[in-house]
């Protein structure tokens, strides 16, 4: 299995422009997180989908932060207008709910910097 | 609702020495309690999970941990530390309340003297 896939790898955009960040979850997975990183908040959980629905959005920062999963094998996180507060490690991860203990597959993260 | 606890962001040992790395948590349900850990410029990935079977978990690299609901602890451990398991360790704690959420705990860096 090739795990959960993340693009791109690093991001570098202007203050002001959209950003995207893409997810494919592990086949067969039907829960996937949305997460960011950084030093001063940590890991803060961003949107949370079930069955390709949104469960919980309760983490998105704000309104120019917007995530979609229109199947069960894609995620996007985007971010309209970027802002340099939004530099950070964004992490995608899915599990498959309903096995027995629900750990979550980490994707190796979307550096984003923002100047 | 639930709620992780990590005690130290920071922790250094020696090689060959021990490894304890200590979680506490809160939670209304029985939890699914998990460490994850994480090498630089990576993702988390698991080291170990309790999901209400055997209270002493054995997970991979040699560590374990031990669910102990009187003290509602998670404390991670490892007899002997090598250089290779320096790196971010992370406490999460899941619970089913109307969805289903894990909460990570603020991670404990780890550095192993020579």
């Amino acid at each position: 299995d090739a795990g959960v896939i993340q693009s791109p790898r690093h991001e570098v955009t202007e203050m002001g422009q959209e950003v995207t960040l893409r997810c494919k979850p592990i086949s067969g997975h039907n829960s996937l997180f949305w997460y960011r990183q950084t030093m001063m908040r940590g890991l803060e959980l961003l949107i949370y989908f079930n069955n390709n629905v949104p469960i919980d959005d309760s983490g998105m920062p704000e309104d120019r932060f917007s995530a979609k999963m229109p199947n069960a094998s894609f995620s996007t996180l985007k971010i309209q207008p970027s802002e340099p507060r939004d530099s950070a490690v964004y992490f995608c991860a899915s599990s498959l709910e309903g096995s027995k203990g629900y750990e979550q597959y980490f994707g190796p993260g979307t550096r984003l910097t923002v100047t | 609702a639930q709620s992780v606890t990590q005690l130290g962001s920071h922790v250094s040992v020696s090689e060959g020495a021990l490894v304890l790395l200590r979680c506490n948590y809160s939670s209304s349900v029985p939890p699914y309690l998990f460490w994850y850990v994480q090498y630089p410029n990576q993702g988390l990935q698991l080291l170990l999970k309790y999901t209400s079977a055997a209270t002493l978990v054995k997970g991979i690299n040699g560590f374990e941990a031990e669910f102990k609901k009187s003290e509602t602890s998670f404390h991670l451990t490892k007899p002997s530390a090598h250089m290779s398991d320096a790196a971010e360790y992370f406490c999460a704690v899941s619970e089913r309340t109307g969805g289903f959420k894990t909460i990570f705990g603020a991670g404990t860096r780890l550095f192993v003297k020579a």
